[in-house]
């Protein structure tokens, strides 16, 4: 079936450093969605992505849809404490049912 | 906007038993819900879709039987865990969308189901 992997699994950085987590379908995507979940918590949407080299920026956060829509990167520039937590792509599959498969997640922990 | 609630927050109870779950769009109207597993430290497990109205679409190795779900109204979808085991103890998470294609996902806080 379709996999969804993200790499890499965990990463520590220390605050004020860059940090980047890439996402790699087995399958060509619809569109991709990005969601942060902090410990304890649930996913919260962060932003969705559906053109072909697409690249959208939200304050310090960098998203990137590849051109043949099977990967999709995250890139956060000078890290914060409030960093914290599991970064999920989420892609679309492009056949008929409507439905996103996770990736794996990244975990990001951000030392002060 | 946009808020999903979902309860119970945490079950625990014997094996055999059965548990629901709900879950509910509390300002807008969820065209598709979806319930997830989610286990320790690992990413969401799509278990399946639900649209009002119609029966839920399950994913490959979810027993429908086991896991029933039922999306009887625009703002509700259930889940009902049927005669638990502890394997079956878990993270559930629902989200809802608010209109069919590509929407953001809200998700509720979870259900934590211990099955002793």
């Amino acid at each position: 079936g379709q996999q969804v992997m993200q790499i890499p699994q965990y990463q520590h950085v220390q605050e004020g450093e860059d940090f980047t987590t890439y996402c790699n379908s087995s399958t060509t995507l619809s569109n991709i969605q990005w969601y942060k979940q902090r410990p304890g918590g649930h996913p919260v949407f962060l932003i969705q992505l559906v053109k072909s080299g697409e690249v959208k920026k939200q304050k310090r956060l960098t998203f990137q849809f590849g051109e043949a829509k099977k990967n999709s990167s995250l890139h956060i520039t000078a890290t914060q404490t409030t960093d914290v937590g599991t970064y999920f792509c989420a892609g679309r599959t492009t056949s008929g049912t409507y439905k996103y498969i996770f990736g794996t997640g990244t975990r990001l922990k951000v030392l002060a | 906007g946009a808020v999903v609630s979902q309860h119970p927050s945490r079950v625990i109870c014997k094996s055999g038993t059965s548990v629901k779950i709900e879950c509910r769009s509390l300002d807008f109207q969820a065209t598709t819900m979806f319930w997830y597993r989610q286990f320790p430290k690992q990413s969401l497990m799509l278990m399946a879709t639900s649209n009002e109205g119609s029966k839920a679409t399950y994913e490959q190795g979810v027993e429908k039987d086991k896991f029933l779900i039922n999306h009887a109204s625009l703002t509700l979808s259930t889940l009902t865990v049927t005669s638990a085991h502890p394997e079956d103890s878990s993270f559930y998470i629902c989200s809802a969308t608010g209109q069919v294609g590509d929407q953001p996902q809200h998700f509720g806080d979870g259900t934590r189901l211990s099955i002793l």
